[in-house]
């Protein structure tokens, strides 16, 4: 089983501010997703194989790595991206979440 | 507009059983894998099982294999989870997932509400 970890657990930061968070794979990863999941919510997805844009995200939002280390990036924090993200592979089965990075003010 | 709803979670007692089901629109149902991830009161994301867009093909995690069935009727639009043998550890939110496929992909590209499973005494 493929383990994710993320980093760092929690991101405080303002809004206008760069956010960058990080999701490292135990072993090389070819298929990575981004989700982002509000209070209360489900999942939506953001990136796909690792820096697809998903429809209807906003081009501040930008996703890379390749191998083991992957990227998430907020460009410009705005009110409503204050919320809990989570990487996911889908290389091998069974498909791995990892635990998530929670980006507050 | 893509749209799963689920329904029938609630409350058992440990070794009971429950049966989800996941209503589908907006989407060609029987052109998608279909999916279940579940997510425990306050942490973080489980796939559960998959099953391709024909129902031929299924996966399940580790820890529900043997005690959780996945199946779908594509002349309903419809998804269901059975769940035998319940454990407290089964408590979670349980999410009905659209594949982006018709194989089982692992691309989860559209996700319902989700509906609570409570497994106590």
């Amino acid at each position: 089983e493929i383990v994710l970890t993320q980093s760092p657990g929690t991101l405080s930061l303002s809004p206008g501010q760069r956010a960058t968070l990080s999701c490292r794979g135990s072993q090389t990863i070819t298929y990575l997703s981004w989700f982002q999941q509000k209070p209360g919510q489900a999942p939506r997805l953001l990136f796909y194989g690792a820096s697809r844009r998903a429809t209807g995200i906003p081009d501040r939002f930008s996703g890379s790595g390749s191998g083991t280390d992957f990227t998430l990036s907020i460009s410009r924090l705005e009110p409503e991206d204050f919320a809990l993200y989570y990487c996911q592979q889908y290389d091998t089965s069974p498909w791995t979440f990892g635990q998530g990075t929670k980006v507050e003010i | 507009e893509v749209q799963l709803f689920e329904s029938g979670g609630g409350l058992v007692q440990p070794g009971g059983s429950l049966r989800l089901s996941c209503a589908a629109s907006g989407i060609t149902f029987s052109d998608y894998a279909m999916t279940w991830v579940r997510q425990a009161p306050g942490k973080g994301l489980e796939w559960v099982s998959s099953i391709s867009a024909g129902g031929d093909s299924t996966s399940y995690a580790g820890s529900v294999k043997g005690r959780f069935t996945i199946s779908r009727d594509n002349s309903k639009n419809m998804m269901y989870l059975q769940m035998n043998s319940l454990r407290a550890g089964d408590t979670a939110v349980y999410y009905c997932v659209k594949d982006w496929a018709r194989y089982i992909s692992g691309l989860f590209d559209y996700w319902g509400q989700g509906t609570l499973v409570t497994v106590s005494s």
